[in-house]
This record gives structure tokens, C-alpha cells and sequence, in this order.
């Protein structure tokens, strides 16, 4: 059974970077495509971009010029940076696993972790 | 951007019922589409995947159809445990940007 969990600060300061990392349990981060996914207080839910253990990133066209996702195989965990961040980027942060390239739904989930941009 | 759009944004129900959510994408994603469900304080949970495909340990009363730009989720024999936001997803292989809709709430009548 693959697990997710996310950690990093809860408070980030308006202009600064946002920094979670999620660790991978029960798999190897080296096969499937790993995704972050954020979900706005009292809001729906929005796919931030991916990672696949190769290095092959792809991000939400809303985010790409903020947003940098990283991998650690040694590690089996992967990250997440948002660059100069504002109130509208507090959400509700998960890691997420997709199944594979062609069939990208989300099998498995952390459990999230809230991040609020205040000074 | 494949715009996604679920109706509706929420119903009232009782336990027993059968319930069918709607989910429209705004251009052909063929069979690209899963469906989760969330409660609150929790992760959003896979439901059905390839339009129709229930993931594993996903009961029976869950189901899922179409194909193209309409879909639906039905559950049927509503149990307590049901009550929850339903938000669909989709994830065509072009453009390679996902997508979730804005999700259906299903609350006690």
C-alpha cells in the first residue's frame, strides 16, 4: 500500500516561497508520475503539475512561471516550490500519485497540509 | 484549458435514494474522466476512473458512464456514509493540463 505525507511550514509571508516535500512509503518513487494539488479554503481543487522520476515536469499553465517540482530518488520523496506567493495561494497542499502517463487519475493521496500566506 | 462543469453544485437526499451527478467537459477527453469523493477534514478519495472503471474496494452502488463530453456518476441505495463532495476530473493526454470540476455536494434532505 503506497503512502503519502506532506510536510513543511504552515505560514509562508506574501512574496516568498512556498516549500513542501512529500515522502513515499510502501513503493518506489521510480515508476508513476507524482503530483501536487491544492484545494483553497471552501474550494474545489487544482492540479499544480507533475514529476516523473525521469525528470519530466509538466505544470498548470495558471502556475508555470511560479511553480518548480523536484524529485529525490534516493530519497523517495518529491517537492514542491511556489515562488512569490500571495493570500490567494493559501490552500489545502496534497501529494498525489497518478497512475501513469496515459491514464493520470489520482490513485493515491496524502493526507494534505494547509498552507497560509499572512505576514 | 479543458473546462470542466458539474451539475449540480448540490442536492439534498435520503438515505435509500439513487442519486445521478452530472459532469460536462468543454471538449472531448473520450474516456479521460475519473470521480472522487471527499468528506471533510479528508483527502479526496478515487472512485472510478476511465469513465467507468470503480478502483479497488469501491462498492457496487457506485457507477459511472459516458464517453466524449458527458458523464455521469450514480450512486445508488444511498448510505450515511455517502454524504460527501463529488468532483469529477478529467485527463486527457492533450493538452496535458488536468482538470477538476467544481464539484457536487450531497447533503441529508
Amino acid at each position: 500500500q503506497v503512502h503519502l505525507q506532506e510536510s513543511g511550514p504552515g505560514l509562508v509571508k506574501p512574496s516568498e516561497t512556498l516549500s513542501l516535500t512529500c515522502n513515499v512509503s510502501g513503493g518506489s518513487i521510480s515508476s508513476n508520475y507524482w503530483s501536487w494539488i491544492r484545494q483553497s479554503p471552501g474550494k474545489g481543487l487544482e492540479w499544480i503539475g507533475y514529476i516523473h522520476y525521469s525528470g519530466n515536469t509538466n505544470y498548470n499553465p495558471s502556475l508555470k512561471s511560479r511553480v518548480t517540482i523536484s524529485i529525490d530518488t534516493s530519497k523517495n520523496q518529491f517537492s514542491l516550490k511556489l515562488n512569490y506567493v500571495t493570500a490567494a495561494d493559501t490552500a489545502v497542499y496534497y501529494c498525489a500519485r497518478a497512475f501513469d502517463y496515459s491514464s493520470s487519475f489520482f490513485d493515491y493521496w496524502g493526507q494534505g497540509t494547509l498552507v497560509t500566506v499572512s505576514s | 484549458e479543458i473546462v470542466v462543469t458539474q451539475s449540480p453544485d448540490s442536492l439534498s437526499v435520503s438515505p435509500g435514494e439513487r442519486v445521478t451527478l452530472s459532469c460536462r467537459a468543454s471538449q472531448n477527453v473520450y474516456s479521460n474522466l475519473a470521480w472522487y469523493q471527499q468528506t471533510p477534514g479528508q483527502a479526496p478519495r478515487l472512485l472510478i476512473y476511465g469513465a467507468s472503471t470503480r478502483a479497488t474496494g469501491i462498492p457496487a452502488r457506485f457507477s459511472g458512464s459516458g464517453s466524449g463530453t458527458e458523464f455521469t456518476l450514480t450512486i445508488s441505495n444511498l448510505q450515511s456514509e455517502d454524504f460527501a463532495i463529488y468532483y469529477c476530473q478529467q485527463y486527457n493526454n492533450w493538452p496535458r493540463a488536468w482538470t477538476f470540476g467544481q464539484g457536487t455536494k450531497v447533503d441529508f434532505k
